[in-house]
């Protein structure tokens, strides 16, 4: 069985300052992890994929994470924060067949303070 | 390219009525998805095609919703009769071919729901 946990549903932090949104993920397989974002009234975007392959994951936007598998976890990151990033992020575990699930967690809603 | 395109945007209904959704796929996209996507939550599967056979709808509440992806193409959703905990945001994703967990979901922009 596969789940994910964001542990924060509302981050907020100053433009140009770090971002650190944090996902915790349980999967009794090598799991693939993603990020995506949601803004409003938009679709949900892909920000970036983790696939067993390298541990730091660089996506779109200047957003990167890193798989843990020590820690289970897999945080995304920003070193500096821009307005248009405010937006609703989720944290997303899928198994490694074509058959797996695919869970998204309950999502942080990003705000950007100027 | 033209990406996922879902229809209707919004729909406001009054509860017991019926409701339809329909979804356009990204052209070549065999693997369609459609979650609900309830307030302040993060999307839920509701089901799952490969092709047109629906290979995983065991979350799908069977005894008022329904759906169909004739051809392998696009794909309707209905809900009937409609009630008030139905309301939510209705998403389509599509991906290419079912080959692994490693799939990158492409999302249409939703379809709202109200029931009154």
């Amino acid at each position: 069985a596969q789940s994910v946990t964001q542990l924060d549903s509302h981050v907020s932090v100053s433009e140009g300052t770090p971002v650190l949104l944090r996902c915790n993920y349980s999967s009794s397989y090598s799991p693939s992890l993603f990020w995506y974002v949601q803004h409003p009234n938009k679709g949900l975007q892909l920000l970036l994929k983790y696939t067993s392959a390298a541990t730091l994951v660089k996506g779109i936007n200047g957003f990167e994470a890193e798989f843990k598998k020590s820690e289970t976890s897999f945080h995304l990151t920003k070193p500096s924060a821009h307005m248009s990033d405010a937006a609703e992020y989720f944290c997303v575990v899928s198994g490694y067949s074509s058959a797996s699930k695919i869970i998204f967690g309950s999502g942080t809603r990003l705000s950007i303070r100027p | 390219e033209a990406g996922v395109v879902q229809s209707p945007r919004y729909k406001i209904i009054e509860k017991k009525q019926p409701v339809a959704f329909w979804c356009n796929p990204i052209s070549g996209h065999n693997t369609l998805y459609w979650y609900r996507q309830n307030l302040g939550q993060g999307p839920e599967l509701l089901i799952r095609y490969e092709n047109e056979e629906a290979v995983d709808d065991s979350q799908l509440p069977k005894d008022r919703f329904s759906a169909e992806r004739l051809k392998g193409v696009d794909s309707t959703l209905k809900i009937q009769p409609a009630e008030l905990g139905d309301s939510a945001v209705y998403l389509c994703a599509s991906s290419q071919g079912a080959t692994s967990g490693a799939n990158v979901l492409t999302f249409g922009a939703g379809s709202r729901l109200t029931v009154l």
